[in-house]
């Protein structure tokens, strides 16, 4: 079974350009997730879709950072304008939910440095 | 938001020694995950522990659940140069995860 797949891995941009990151989640899972991880600390949630739908996006800056979700499958998040401290890795994760404990499954991020 | 703490933040052993990283919490996890992260990867489930008291073993890897469900351990035994990464532990918040900052595992040959 494919994994979930992220794209670009790297990437650097001056500050106040804007960039794209793109995920696609594994087939048939409804939950995607996107997380940003600063160097040093752990993922911190930016995003959750159920579906097409936005579920939590209380921790996303949304005076820079939009995410969206079309059809239910592929994903993509964008920063316009980038600032120094959004360098850090852009973690996409989905999951398929079964009782009240289920495993989310992640991709191997796309690692985003501002200069 | 669940604050998780993770002790120790750096650990460099040498293979065959044991270690034991530990997670904590001042409120109660309705459950908990242990993830590990490889460098330029994203993290991979290891475990999810879910009642007070409860052990549970993968390998060389034992994770136990603190009885008031505030705490968990995770021992390695026999550690090996396979075992170096980022050890995360993440409690529940609705379907999304709290992450802590992780303990940061080299084991050396």
């Amino acid at each position: 079974e494919a994994g979930v797949a992220q794209s670009p891995r790297y990437k650097i941009i001056e500050k106040r350009q804007s960039v794209a990151f793109w995920c696609n989640p594994i087939s048939g899972h409804a939950t995607l997730y996107w997380y940003q991880q600063i160097l040093g600390q752990g993922p911190k949630l930016l995003i959750q879709f159920q579906n097409n739908g936005v579920v939590d996006d209380s921790q996303l800056p949304k005076d820079r950072f939009s995410a969206e979700r079309l059809k239910g499958v592929d994903s993509t998040l964008k920063i316009q304008p980038a600032k120094l401290e959004d360098s850090a890795v852009y973690l996409c994760a989905s999951s398929l939910v079964q009782g009240d404990v289920h495993e989310q499954f992640f991709g191997p991020g796309t690692r985003l440095t501002v200069l | 938001t669940q604050l998780l703490e993770q002790s120790p933040q750096f650990l460099s052993i040498q293979e065959g020694e044991n270690l034991t990283v530990y997670c904590n919490s001042s409120s109660v996890f309705s459950s908990l995950q242990w993830y590990r992260q490889e460098p330029g990867e994203g993290p991979v489930l290891l475990v999810t522990v879910v009642t007070g008291g409860e052990v549970k073993k993968l390998k060389r890897l034992t994770f136990q659940f603190g009885d008031a469900r505030k705490d968990s351990s995770l021992h390695i035994t026999a550690a090996q140069p396979g075992d170096t990464g980022l050890y995360l532990c993440a409690s529940n918040s609705g379907y999304a995860l709290n992450f802590g900052k992780g303990t940061s595992l080299l084991v050396t040959p």
